[in-house]
């Protein structure tokens, strides 16, 4: 185990409503990215965050959106839910947010109906 | 932009096989980092391996190597003697050297019957 837990493990919302989905990284490291995984596709990068600020973005809309905590604990959550947004949600920390590491938690499976 | 291609979308072979997974990728960057990953049913990316582009010497881990040429672009895995157990889908992912984030490929499952 990575030491990195995320909740809930699985979660199913309706088009159009919101959902915010956590994550704990694993001690002593500061930085945390989030990914989706569709359904036979690799993880796509969302976005980082490092020391409470956005470090990066990956091509998704602006209803996606994050924090990051004083304790380095993170949030996702996603507004106006589409059926496509339908996937395993990854949340990854790395001890610092270069060129280190990512250990990855066991996901968020989220289903739209 | 960065990209990583595994063809195989899927491999299926019988225990005590060898098999090798496929890895291409593009970048413009001059440092970077290439990883493995294995992901079994459960979803849990369990990672297997990180190397440099200035190291390109071949690596051995028990019955797992892995070779890297960067003439090709490539970064290719090998399960030597497969069990049953190695059965997931394998993940190669690029990085820039600054940043940490990852660029996956598309993913090979591996199917390793008795």
């Amino acid at each position: 185990e990575t030491g990195v837990t995320q909740s809930p493990t699985h979660l199913i919302k309706t088009r159009g409503q919101q959902v915010t989905l956590r994550c704990s990284s694993q001690s002593g490291h500061n930085t945390v990215s989030w990914y989706q995984q569709a359904l036979g596709q690799g993880p796509q990068f969302i976005f980082q965050y490092y020391r409470e600020e956005e470090n990066g973005r990956g091509n998704f809309p602006p209803r996606f959106s994050g924090l990051q905590f004083p304790n380095y604990s993170s949030e996702l959550n996603v507004n106006a839910l589409e059926l496509d947004d339908s996937a395993l949600y990854l949340c990854a920390s790395s001890r610092n947010r270069d060129r280190d590491e990512q250990f990855f938690g066991p996901g968020t499976r989220l289903t739209v109906l | 932009a960065q990209k990583v291609t595994q063809a195989q979308t899927e491999i299926s072979v019988v225990e005590k096989e060898d098999v090798t997974l496929d890895c291409v990728y593009e970048t413009r960057d001059t440092t970077y980092y290439l990883f493995w990953y294995k992901q079994p049913p459960s979803g849990e990316l369990v990672f297997l391996i990180r190397r440099n582009s200035f190291d390109e010497q071949n690596e051995i881990s028990g019955r797992y190597s892995w070779n890297f040429q960067k003439s090709t672009s490539s970064f290719n895995f090998t399960i030597t003697a497969s069990q049953v157990v190695d059965s997931a889908v394998y993940f190669c992912a690029l990085s820039e050297a600054r940043y940490s984030t990852l660029t996956f490929g598309k993913g090979t499952m591996l199917l390793v019957s008795p």
